[in-house]
Parts: structure tokens; C-alpha cells; sequence
């Protein structure tokens, strides 16, 4: 059965603080491990897609990694603005592209 | 970027009455579009996927006869909650993508029947 997990399921950073949020995932032939921001009471903003082990991608203060078994959300030098909640999703390996999400990782930067 | 709009962005609905989500994709076209469903402090779960020109694919659990999806447009995708019930006071969020892998969410749909 395809599953998306996701670490931390909270994570308090003071500003400039780096970490890195984890997604680890069992789904047969992978067609993409996407990420994406969610501010409250909106809908989720897309931020990467990844489609093979080594891939990287950059935005700003984020980088998202790739292994075979999960991904990495790297946060460098945060900012408050960077609350938010971040969701690690793939394809259903038999929903055509119909996204199975994790259960977010809550980060709170402050001041 | 791709966008996509919802509206409305918030509803209240007396319980027994039926309420429509409009999900639009703005500037591009999309044969395929899904719609999601999200309690709070939970993650979003597939409801189904809406095709264009042809009848919804609903995941275990979720009632076709309750959770009215029409595609009509390639545009153009619309959720309509029938009979609604207080349990079906959600967020209702659908996407959509323009070339079938990256997809893009819409705003987002608060329902709250009362």
C-alpha cells in the first residue's frame, strides 16, 4: 500500500535556524515526490517535484533532496515568514496523478 | 504560473440543503481535475478525480450520490454537496494540472452547514 510519512510532525526554529523536514515514502514506480506550502485556511502552494534519486531543487531559503526511500525539505536560515505547514505528496501508484499526502510538518519560526 | 480559482471561498448552509464549489483553472486547460477534502489540523484526502466530458472516479468511502462532480469544460470542474449534513462541514480544496504531473491547488472552499 502506498504511504507518505512525514517527520516532525511539529517544529518550533528560531530565526535563522536551520533544519531539514523529512518525508519517507513507500509507492510503487515513483512518478514524482512534490512538495508543497500550506498557509492556513489556504490551499496548498506548490513549491518542488522531484522524480529521481540525487535530484535537487532550490527556492530561496528551501531545498528539497531525493533518495530511493525518502526526501528532505532543508530550511536554511529562516525567516518567520517561512510558517507554515509543509505537505510531501506522490501519485497514487493506481490513481492516475491523484496526490497521497503526508500529514504535514507544522514549522513555526520566530523572532 | 498555472492558477486556479474556487468559489465560493466560504459558505454556510442550513442542514438539508445542497451547496456548489466551482473549481476553475485560469489559464490553462485541464481534462483531469481532483477534489480533496481537509479537517482541521489534518492532511488532505483524495475525494475524487473529475474528468472532462465523462463521470467522476470517487475513492472508497466517499458517496457519488452525495458528492456531485461535473466537469463540463476543460475549465471548468464543480462539486455539488447534496443534502449536506454538519459532518460534511470541511474544507474542500480541488486541483488541477496543466500537463498531468505538477498539480495546482485552488484556495480553497470552507463549507460549515449548519
Amino acid at each position: 500500500e502506498d504511504q507518505v510519512t512525514q517527520s516532525p510532525e511539529a517544529l518550533r526554529l528560531q530565526e535563522g535556524e536551520s533544519s531539514s523536514l523529512n518525508c519517507s515514502y513507500t509507492v510503487s514506480g515513483l512518478r514524482g515526490l512534490f512538495w508543497y506550502r500550506q498557509d492556513p485556511g489556504k490551499g496548498p502552494e506548490f513549491l518542488f517535484t522531484l522524480y529521481s534519486a540525487g535530484e535537487e531543487k532550490e527556492k530561496e531559503r528551501l531545498k528539497a533532496t531525493l533518495t530511493k526511500k525518502e526526501s528532505f525539505l532543508h530550511i536554511t536560515a529562516p525567516k518567520p515568514e517561512d510558517s507554515a505547514t509543509y505537505l510531501c505528496a506522490a501519485p497514487n501508484s493506481n490513481s492516475g496523478y491523484a496526490l497521497n499526502f503526508g500529514k504535514g510538518t507544522s514549522l513555526l519560526v520566530t523572532p | 504560473g498555472a492558477v486556479v480559482s474556487q468559489h465560493p471561498s466560504r459558505v454556510i448552509c442550513k442542514s438539508g440543503t445542497s451547496v456548489k464549489i466551482e473549481c476553475r483553472s485560469l489559464d490553462f486547460q485541464a481534462t483531469t481535475m481532483f477534489w480533496y477534502r481537509q479537517f482541521p489540523k489534518k492532511s488532505l484526502m483524495l475525494m475524487a478525480t473529475s474528468n472532462e466530458g465523462s463521470k467522476a472516479t470517487y475513492e472508497q468511502g466517499v458517496e457519488k450520490d452525495k458528492f456531485l462532480i461535473n466537469h463540463a469544460s476543460l475549465t471548468l470542474s464543480t462539486l455539488t454537496v447534496t443534502s449536506a449534513h454538519p459532518e460534511d462541514s470541511s474544507f474542500y480544496i480541488c486541483s488541477a494540472s496543466p500537463s498531468g504531473s505538477e498539480q495546482y491547488f485552488g484556495p480553497g472552499t470552507r463549507l460549515t452547514v449548519t
